[in-house]
């Protein structure tokens, strides 16, 4: 297994606080994710990256930014949380040749 | 954009049984990889059984199998001889070669019962 960690594993906040989620990863994989998962809607893209300083949104970006400035990092903030992003969050990285990602364990996140 | 769509929100099987999962997807897409990924309650997402789009032959991985159907865009599960282990989320995805990007269904919540 991918070898992806993802701190911290839970975390509550208050609304309008900054919140930062690190990923780490081990295998020197090129493309890392970021998905939040809510009942109903399965995992949605929040953001990606395809190398360091290379990002790109996915399809539910907005109150988020990533940055990634290692291979092995990928940071993904929430500058001023608010209860709607009250989610369990999922880093993954991607095998080039296979097409699999890989996952760490996801962070819980509560906004209050 | 792609979409994956898993009807089933819920289903069971009894112990032993065979139960089979259904995912449907769109795409523009030529080539492109299907996935099954499985959640159990530790939330830990584990990788299924792949398939390649441009691959006629089913995929198969032990006790787990797929009825790809490309001019459908229809994607099924089919699990055999059902475990109590199998209790788990599952979820359909796929992924466009060209954007190396995953897209998820809403998954199936399948419960086995002894």
């Amino acid at each position: 297994d991918a070898g992806i960690t993802q701190s911290p594993r839970h975390k509550v906040t208050e609304t309008g606080t900054p919140v930062t989620l690190r990923c780490h990863q081990t295998e020197n994989h090129r493309y890392m994710y970021w998905y939040r998962q809510d009942p109903g809607h399965g995992l949605r893209l929040i953001h990606y990256s395809y190398g360091v300083k290379d990002t790109d949104k996915g399809e539910v970006s907005d109150g988020y930014s990533v940055s990634r400035s290692k291979t092995e990092d990928f940071l993904l903030t929430l500058e001023s949380a608010t209860s709607s992003q009250t989610s369990v969050y999922f880093c993954a990285t991607r095998q080039v040749n296979t097409g699999e990602l890989f996952f760490g364990e996801g962070s819980r996140l509560t906004v209050l | 954009a792609q979409t994956v769509t898993q009807s089933q929100p819920e289903m069971s099987v009894q112990e032993a049984e065979t139960v089979t999962l259904s995912c449907t997807y769109d795409t523009s897409e030529s080539n492109y990889y299907l996935f099954w990924y499985k959640q159990p309650p530790s939330r830990q997402m584990i990788l299924v059984i792949r398939q390649e789009a441009y691959k006629q032959q089913n995929a198969t991985e032990n006790r787990f199998s797929v009825n790809f159907q490309k001019a459908a865009k229809s994607f099924s599960l089919k699990i055999s001889d059902s475990q109590l282990g199998d209790t788990a989320m599952y979820f359909c995805a796929s992924e466009e070669t060209s954007g190396s990007r995953l897209t998820f269904g809403e998954g199936t919540q399948l419960t086995v019962n002894p």
